[in-house]
């Protein structure tokens, strides 16, 4: 079965560092989406991309964030000046049409 | 504001019990409900999903039931087991795709031997 891949499993970085979070979608999905999910809460949309650019974002997706599809497979989101409150779990998603397929998750650490 | 309310928290059900889980959206623009399950360190897996042109959509022991007037739909899991410890999320958005979906608080649930 198809699956969405993210790498790293695990990033713990200083905060003020930038971080790059990479997913791979599913080769023929044509939408792509980054969520996070706090420790123990809610699973909340970060932002949405198709046809290389954004088609919705979050207000939690500020100008620290930035996404880019640099090479037609990979999907990256890039935090530029992480806090600490950026901890949480980093969900790429991909979708043909409606249900996504959700990767394993990059767990962020700030420290 | 809370789109989409998810209840209970947490659920303790016995072995081949039901497990329901109920959730609420507040867009009546919505028009797909899906149900994803989560085990520990993993993303959220696709369970099952309705629109709100049918009242109930069944798959194996998973049922959504789906009330448009009320604005609420559920997760009953018939037979419950032990593997289906797990937590699970509802979800709600339009139908257009590339918007984003919203999603429930979750429900831890812990089926018993």
């Amino acid at each position: 079965e198809p699956e969405v891949t993210q790498t790293p499993s695990h990033q713990v970085t200083q905060m003020g560092q930038e971080v790059i979070l990479r997913c791979v979608p599913i080769s023929n999905h044509l939408y792509f989406y980054w969520y996070r999910q706090i420790l123990g809460q809610k699973v909340e949309f970060l932002v949405s991309f198709y046809n290389n650019e954004i088609s919705e974002k979050s207000e939690i997706f500020d100008d620290q964030f930035s996404v880019e599809r640099p090479d037609g497979s990979n999907f990256t989101l890039k935090i530029r000046s992480t806090k600490l409150e950026d901890s949480a779990m980093y969900f790429c998603a991909s979708t043909l049409d409606y249900g996504y397929t959700f990767g394993s998750g990059t767990r962020l650490t700030v420290v | 504001q809370q789109q989409v309310k998810q209840s209970p928290q947490s659920l303790i059900v016995q072995k081949g019990g039901i497990s329901i889980i109920n959730c609420a959206y507040e867009n009546t623009a919505f028009d797909y409900f899906p149900w994803y399950q989560q085990f520990p360190g993993k993303g959220p897996a696709l369970l099952i999903a309705i629109r709100p042109d049918v009242s109930e959509k069944k798959e194996g022991r998973f049922t959504i039931s789906f009330n448009k007037s009320a604005k609420q739909f559920s997760l009953h899991i018939m037979d419950s087991q032990p593997g289906d410890s797990a937590t699970y999320f509802c979800a709600a958005g339009p139908g257009d795709t590339g918007n984003q979906f919203y999603f429930g608080t979750g429900t831890s649930l812990t089926v018993i031997p």
